[in-house]
Formats: structure tokens, sequence, C-alpha cells
């Protein structure tokens, strides 16, 4: 069975802080994905990136970061100088990667990012 | 945005009734998902529909059943509602040989 964890249960930064969101994750399978979605109060989740397990390449975008490490199963998201807009529920999810096409997503409790002047 | 939309915004039902949620998925998205997100919890995953089929389904009892139909539009129906299934309903959808999901605002059903 397939299993997030997202020990951080709420953060709080002062803007223009650095912030990283942890994530760690079990599953039997050997090729899967794991994803980060951002939650605002409206309550739509929207997508900000996606990783393939066999892709440990560690990315900037922007603000966003990761590092994904194979070996600890954690999948961890970095938010550079944040700003009052990136408050929000930030989730860790996984879904396996060999059905040809999107299958369910195992999501984590969720870690509420508080972002204050 | 998504181009993803859910009817009704806010609902209200009593225990025992019945109740249908709706979605409308991006054009050219043949596969839509349904979750569940109970408040300070992430999202469940309830079935997937994939070319009107179910192709997928979590650890939800029958009286959480969906249908899905040529335009990929979707629906989601409860059946003899409890308390417990106050939630936040998500409907998600995915473009053919895609990965990503993409989801609505959702549909905030309250069960009193």
């Amino acid at each position: 069975a397939q299993k997030v964890t997202q020990a951080q249960t709420e953060i709080s930064v002062v803007e223009k802080e650095d912030v990283t969101l942890d994530c760690v994750y079990e599953t039997r399978d050997t090729t899967y994905y794991l994803f980060w979605y951002k939650q605002p109060p409206s309550g739509e989740l929207v997508f900000l990136i996606r990783r393939n397990s066999f892709d440990e390449q560690n990315e900037i975008s922007g603000r966003y970061s990761w590092n994904f490490q194979k070996s600890t199963s954690s999948f961890n998201f970095t938010i550079t100088a944040s700003q009052v807009v990136d408050s929000a529920v930030y989730f860790c999810a996984l879904s396996e990667a060999d059905t040809g096409t999107a299958s369910k997503l195992t999501f984590g409790t969720g870690t509420r990012l508080q972002v204050t002047l | 945005e998504t181009g993803v939309t859910q009817s009704p915004t806010h609902l209200i039902k009593t225990r025992g009734q019945q109740v249908t949620l709706r979605c409308s998925s991006q054009s050219g998205h043949n596969t839509v998902s349904w979750y569940q997100q109970a408040l300070g919890q992430g999202p469940q995953f309830i079935f997937q529909y994939y070319r009107e089929e179910e192709n997928g389904r979590g650890n939800f009892p029958p009286r959480f059943s969906g249908l899905q139909f040529p335009n990929y539009s979707s629906e989601l129906n409860v059946n003899a509602l409890e308390l417990d299934d106050s939630a936040l309903y998500l409907c998600a959808s995915s473009p053919l040989n895609s990965y990503e999901q993409y989801f609505g605002p959702g549909t905030r059903l309250t069960v009193t």
C-alpha cells in the first residue's frame, strides 16, 4: 500500500524567508510519480510539480525547488523568498507510473504554510 | 484556472438523503477521478472513470457511485447520506496519456 507522510502540520514564516516542506513516502512500486499540490483558501488544488521515480535530478523553477532522494524516500519542496500569496495548504502526493494514464493519487495530510509581513 | 468546473458549489443535505454532484472536464480530458476531502485531511481517492467505465476504486462503500458521459462530464452519486459524508468533493480530469490531474474547485457537502 502507498503512504505519504507530511510531518509538519503548520509552518509560519515571515515574508522573504525560505521555507522547506517535508514529504516522506512509502510504496512497493518500482516506478511511481511524486507530486506537490497547493490548496489556497478557495479550495481548488493547484498542480505545482511532478517527478518520476527514475529521475532524481533536482530542479529549480522560479522560486520553487525540490529535492528528491530515493534512498530516503523523501521529496521535499522549497519556496525561496516566500510571499504572502504563498500562504496555503501544501500537499505531497504519490501515484503509480506503469498504468499508461493518470492513476489514483495518495495524498499526505498537508502542511499549512502561513506567510506574514 | 484548470478548466474543470463543478456544481453545485455548496450543498446541505439531511442524513439518509441522496445527492448528485457534477463535474465538467476540460476538453480532450478522457479520465476523471473523484476525491473526498474531510476537514483538515488530505483528499482520499473515491474512484476513477475512463471512457465511461469505472477504472479503479478506493475504499468507499457501494453507496458511492458514479457515471461518466460521452462528453467526459461526470457525476458522483451518494445514497443514504451519513454525517461523515460531510466533506469537500473534488473532481480531477486528465488528458490522454498524461499522469497529471487537474482539479476543479470542489463541492462542499454538509450533511445534517
